[in-house]
């Protein structure tokens, strides 16, 4: 019964590293996002995948990159990691291709911290 | 400009006291309102979806519902285990085509205290 899974949960980086943040969800749905959480500020998104070998930009995508490795696993890569990538990183999945009201089901962040 | 606006930005309940949380939304054709209740150092956990307005939804000590212009989550004598942040989301037509897009609020910070 595990859901969304995200590893790691917690990373510190130096300015410059690069590093890939992994999600798998076992639900078997199509869709899965990847989304940033900032203070006083709501979540945003920042790729998509409507479907198993799509990807989309969302509102925030610069200095991110992103794979759907197949149907359960979407990973994000920050290729030159910048102090304004701090932040608390969601992966969330939902039944439908692409957003059609169908609510999403998230992981419980990745916490990433850029010196 | 699509917004989705959560207030207050925090609130402080005791026991049983009932209380309302706001979100507010300007967007171009609304296809769904989402609540979510967010706990420290998890993620969003789904509670309900609204469609149309005058529709609502109930969950225990809670209760959603949903006009043309906002959603309120009304909360009927709250206890120290319904603390958390409560999240809105909009989700609505995408004015470039494909997908529709999904706004969330800054959300309310819940402290409900014995």
């Amino acid at each position: 019964n595990a859901g969304v899974t995200q590893t790691p949960k917690f990373q510190v980086l130096k300015t410059g590293q690069s590093m890939t943040l992994q999600c798998a969800q076992d639900m078997n749905h199509n869709s899965m996002y990847w989304y940033r959480q900032d203070p006083g500020m709501g979540l945003r998104l920042i790729y998509y995948s409507a479907s198993e070998g799509t990807t989309d930009k969302g509102e925030v995508p610069n200095g991110y990159n992103v794979s759907r490795l197949n149907k359960r696993e979407f990973s994000l890569r920050l290729e030159s990691a910048a102090p304004s990538q701090t932040s608390v990183y969601f992966c969330a999945s939902s039944e439908a291709v692409g957003y059609s009201n169908q609510p999403q089901h998230f992981g419980d962040g990745t916490r990433l911290s850029i010196l | 400009e699509d917004q989705v606006t959560q207030s207050p930005e925090a609130l402080r309940l005791q026991e049983g006291e009932s209380s309302s949380l706001n979100c507010s939304y300007t967007v171009s054709g609304l296809r769904g309102l989402f609540w979510y209740r967010q706990d420290p150092g998890k993620g969003p956990e789904f509670l309900f979806t609204l469609y149309s307005a005058g529709e609502e939804k109930e969950k225990e000590r809670l209760k959603a519902t949903l006009t043309k212009k906002e959603s309120f989550l009304h909360i009927t004598a709250p206890k120290p285990e319904d603390s958390a942040t409560y999240l809105c989301a909009v989700e609505c037509r995408h004015l470039s085509g494909g997908y529709n897009k999904l706004i969330f609020g800054a959300g309310t910070r819940l402290a409900v205290h014995p």
